[in-house]
């Protein structure tokens, strides 16, 4: 079956423009994440979704960062006025949300790359 | 001190050895525990979950040492495919918040 897609895989843009990355977790899934990688270190939690809320906000570094879902499916991703350490993978990934022991399904990560 | 820590290596070891990893966690109501894998420019995915019982699935072997606050993992006869980073994950709190460690790498040689 379908995995967790993102979208795009690759960004570069200017340092200052906004950006939107897209994920799109496994059909069913009610759990959402977002992490963040720079290169060479581990994952920074971002933000978690049940359903359509998000209840833990506290990873997003900065009020640059803001994410929404919508219909308990696709999330957003937004960074406003993008820096250069804002260049990272961000990845998502989803769970069944059913048990403590439900397993994350990474997406591939997009790329972001700010000059 | 952080809530997951992981000793970032990396540890190189000949084909066919045995190799521990340990993780330490800090919050003592943690529930449930995971190993993921990470390969090189790749996502993570689940490798095994952690039993308090202790599980095994294959040539790998994962323990939870609550009294401790740690988790292990063990790989037996190493092969080159074990090359990657094993990421200690913890639940942190609340029902699905879980806290990915840094990441342990592994580089297994010829």
């Amino acid at each position: 079956g379908a995995g967790v897609s993102q979208s795009p895989s690759n960004k570069v843009t200017e340092k200052g423009k906004d950006v939107e990355l897209r994920c799109d977790p496994i059909s069913g899934h009610t759990a959402l994440y977002w992490y963040r990688q720079r290169l060479g270190q581990g994952l920074e939690f971002l933000i978690y979704f049940q359903g359509n809320s998000a209840p833990d906000k506290s990873g997003l570094p900065s009020d640059r960062f803001s994410a929404e879902r919508t219909g308990e499916s696709v999330s957003t991703l937004t960074i406003q006025r993008t820096q250069q350490e804002d260049s990272a993978v961000y990845l998502c990934a989803s769970s069944s949300g059913t048990s403590l022991y439900n397993e994350q399904f990474f997406g591939p990560g997009t790329r972001l790359t700010v000059l | 001190r952080k809530e997951v820590e992981q000793d970032p290596g990396p540890f190189n070891v000949p084909e066919g050895a045995t190799v521990a990893f340990n993780c330490t966690y800090s919050n003592s109501a943690s529930q449930s525990f995971f190993w993921y894998r990470q390969d090189c420019r790749k996502e993570p995915k689940l490798l095994m979950s952690v039993y308090s019982s202790g599980n095994e699935d294959g040539r790998f072997t994962a323990q939870l040492n609550r009294a401790s606050q740690y988790i292990s993992l063990l790989i037996r006869d190493s092969k080159l495919s074990d090359s990657a980073t094993y990421l200690c994950v913890v639940n942190s709190g609340g029902y699905q918040k879980v806290t990915f460690g840094i990441g342990t790498k592994l580089q297994v040689i010829p």
